[in-house]
């Protein structure tokens, strides 16, 4: 049973470009989480996703970030007109139920914008 | 709003000590927590989780404990190993409806051969 999957692993953006990052959960996992990790900081929740809808985007910021999760293919978050703040790593996890289920974390996407 | 703290923010031991992390959060009010661990350029790796119901929870040489009314959590490592060196994460939970995580912000250990 693979991992969380997310791709890339590495993604380079000059400023005002759009990024995309995607994340398949575990097989037989429903619910998806984003949350970001800045430089010199801890993860911090992005938003929480099921098949088609957006649960929780409290963490999102209002502007150019996006997520979706699509009935099929993996989630996306999208960060349109990137700028260099946004550089940092982007972990998306998946639970098979909300609950007491443990979270299991893919392994990053490092985005990187000059 | 819930903050989550860890102290220390790094931690250098030389081999075969038994170590503790603390872990305090502000709102006792929690549905679980987790610790995680973070190797340097890869994802988190959990650890053990305890229920807000739950004193403590073992994993071989790990132990967790959960003071709930006090806000706080230990992870002790026993007989620590170089393979531990990582930045030890961990995490509350609000309420079971949503799988929404508080992270501290990490305790880097070093473990010296």
């Amino acid at each position: 049973n693979a991992g969380v999957m997310q791709n890339p692993r590495h993604l380079v953006r000059r400023r005002g470009q759009e990024a995309r990052l995607r994340c398949s959960p575990m097989k037989g996992h429903s619910h998806v989480y984003w949350y970001r990790q800045l430089p010199e900081e801890g993860l911090k929740f992005m938003v929480y996703l099921q098949k088609e809808n957006i649960i929780d985007e409290s963490g999102m910021p209002k502007e150019r970030f996006s997520a979706e999760f699509p009935k099929e293919g993996p989630s996306i978050l999208r960060i349109q007109q990137v700028v260099r703040g946004d550089s940092a790593a982007y972990f998306c996890a998946s639970s098979p139920l909300t609950g007491n289920e443990k979270l299991f974390f893919g392994s990053g996407t490092q985005l990187s914008v000059l | 709003k819930q903050e989550v703290t860890q102290i220390p923010a790094a931690l250098s031991v030389p081999e075969g000590e038994n170590l503790v992390l603390n872990c305090s959060f502000t709102d006792s009010a929690i549905y679980n927590l987790q610790w995680f661990r973070q190797d340097p350029g890869k994802g988190l790796t959990s650890l053990l989780l305890i229920q807000s119901s739950q004193r403590e929870q073992t994993s071989g040489r790990l132990n967790a404990s959960l003071d709930k009314s006090s806000g706080r959590s230990t992870l002790y490592i026993a007989a620590s190993q170089p393979g531990d060196s990582a930045t030890y994460l961990c995490a509350v939970r609000r309420d079971g409806n949503t799988g929404k995580l508080i992270f501290g912000q990490g305790t880097t250990l070093q473990v010296k051969p």
